[in-house]
């Protein structure tokens, strides 16, 4: 257990609502990250935080912002959600300060769009 | 662009036979190396990990992978799988240096049967 939880667990919502995921530690990790998972494609990454307001975009930022206001809180908003995002979204943490640690992963939250 | 293949996306096997999954990534320099688990409706679990040393490294549940530079591979074995093998498994690359981003395979999906 990496002290990962993510809310919602599940959610369903319609096209051009706004949603936020939650990811929230508890173990002080710097590098906190978001995933989606889609059959075929395994995992992408979305947007990654090193700190405190620190962010940065992965390979498939289109339509997502972040937020880290906190050490423990690293927010996921879709500003407009599409079909194309329902999916699985995983919130992970380096387990370590250098670069290249392993990372852990949180329990998942499935997202469907109508 | 840094990539890693896995080569089987789905394989079948019976209870008892041998299990060999393929990896390949695409980075000339120091890279780290991982293979993640994802049981049916679960998060994704660290299986084994390669830094640096032992070419051969043994994980979790009997499962080990054996590093081969030359060949750019990072190949999964287990002897004998069991029907609680039954998962989508996940290699991983993580080049060291500048990022931090750890790239994944597209997954390959193990069905045992008893």
């Amino acid at each position: 257990d990496a002290g990962i939880t993510q809310s919602p667990r599940h959610k369903v919502t319609e096209t051009g609502t706004p949603v936020t995921l939650r990811c929230h530690q508890t173990e002080n990790h710097r590098y906190m990250y978001w995933y989606r998972q889609d059959p075929g494609h395994g995992l992408r990454l979305i947007h990654y935080s090193y700190g405190v307001k620190d962010t940065d975009k992965g390979e498939v930022s289109d339509g997502y912002s972040v937020s880290r206001s906190k050490t423990e809180d690293f927010l996921l908003t879709l500003e407009s959600a599409t079909s194309s995002q329902t999916s699985v979204y995983f919130c992970a943490v380096d387990w370590g300060e250098r670069s290249t640690d392993t990372q852990y992963f949180g329990p998942g939250t499935r997202l469907t769009v109508l | 662009a840094q990539s890693v293949s896995q080569h089987n996306h789905h394989v079948i096997l019976s209870e008892a036979a041998s299990l060999e999954l393929g990896c390949n990534y695409s980075y000339g320099g120091t890279v780290n190396l991982f293979w993640y688990v994802q049981y049916p409706g679960q998060h994704l679990q660290l299986l084994l990990k390669y830094f640096s040393g032992d070419p051969l490294v043994k994980g979790i549940k009997g499962f080990e992978a054996e590093f081969i530079k030359s060949k750019f591979s990072f190949n999964l074995r287990k002897p004998s799988v069991q029907w609680s093998d039954t998962a989508e498994y996940f290699c991983a690359a993580r080049p060291s240096g500048a990022t931090n981003k750890l790239i994944f395979g597209t997954g390959t999906l193990l069905a045992v049967q008893p």
